[in-house]
């Protein structure tokens, strides 16, 4: 299995700007995990979805947040409009069944 | 308000020696706990769990220890190697009582160096 597939790996962009990050979770995984790393607060979860559905959202920091998950394969971190602040490591996850979290290789992100 | 810390962003170590990461929560509901491992441009990888019924779990090198009453878990690595270099998350889960899944909470971090 490829694992967790995000893209891209890096985005520079323009405060004001749109930010996409995509995620293909593992295929048969019925959970997906969007996590945000920072240096003073670690991961933080901002949502996640089971069955493409999503859950809880209460980590969103604001409403300039929004994620989907159209399908079992593939969901999407939107930012509009980026700020500087929003600069971190994005991490999408996914799991079957059981804590074990398994992750991507993460999104940087760095918004000017 | 962080409901698992870390206290120490950093711990150095020599090769060979004894590698001990500690990891505080405060939500007495936590039943289940793991450690992931962190290299640079990768995503964590799990490295260890323990479940609240035990006090210690051990995996080769990687021995987890549970003292509940303290509301304290440590990560012990011997003999460390250089290879262990790597931010150390501690991760801790409860069930929910609305029935919804369980959800990790991660503490800050801590990142070992372990010296040739």
């Amino acid at each position: 299995d490829a694992g967790v597939i995000q893209s891209p790996r890096h985005e520079v962009t323009e405060m004001g700007q749109e930010v996409t990050l995509r995620c293909k979770p593992i295929s048969g995984h019925d959970y997906l995990f969007w996590y945000r790393q920072t240096m003073m607060r670690g991961l933080e979860l901002l949502i996640y979805f089971n069955n493409n559905v999503p859950i809880d959202d209460s980590g969103m920091p604001e409403d300039r947040f929004s994620a989907k998950m159209p399908n079992a394969s593939f969901s999407t971190l939107k930012i509009q409009p980026s700020e500087p602040r929003d600069s971190a490591v994005y991490f999408c996850a996914s799991r079957q069944g059981t804590e074990k979290l398994f992750f991507g290789s993460g999104t940087q992100l760095s918004v000017l | 308000d962080q409901q698992v810390k870390q206290n120490s962003p950093s711990l150095s170590v020599q090769e060979g020696r004894i590698s001990i990461l500690n990891c505080d929560y405060t939500n007495s509901m936590f039943d289940y706990f793991l450690w992931y491992k962190k290299y640079p441009a990768e995503g964590p990888t799990f490295l260890i769990s323990i479940s609240s019924i035990k006090d210690k779990n051990e995996d080769g090198r990687f021995t987890v220890f549970l003292n509940k009453s303290a509301k304290h878990l440590s990560l012990h690595i011997v003999p460390s190697q250089p290879g262990d270099s790597a931010v150390y998350f501690c991760a801790a889960s409860a069930i929910r009582s609305s029935g919804s899944a369980r959800q990790l909470t991660f503490g800050s971090g801590t990142q070992l160096t372990v010296l040739p």
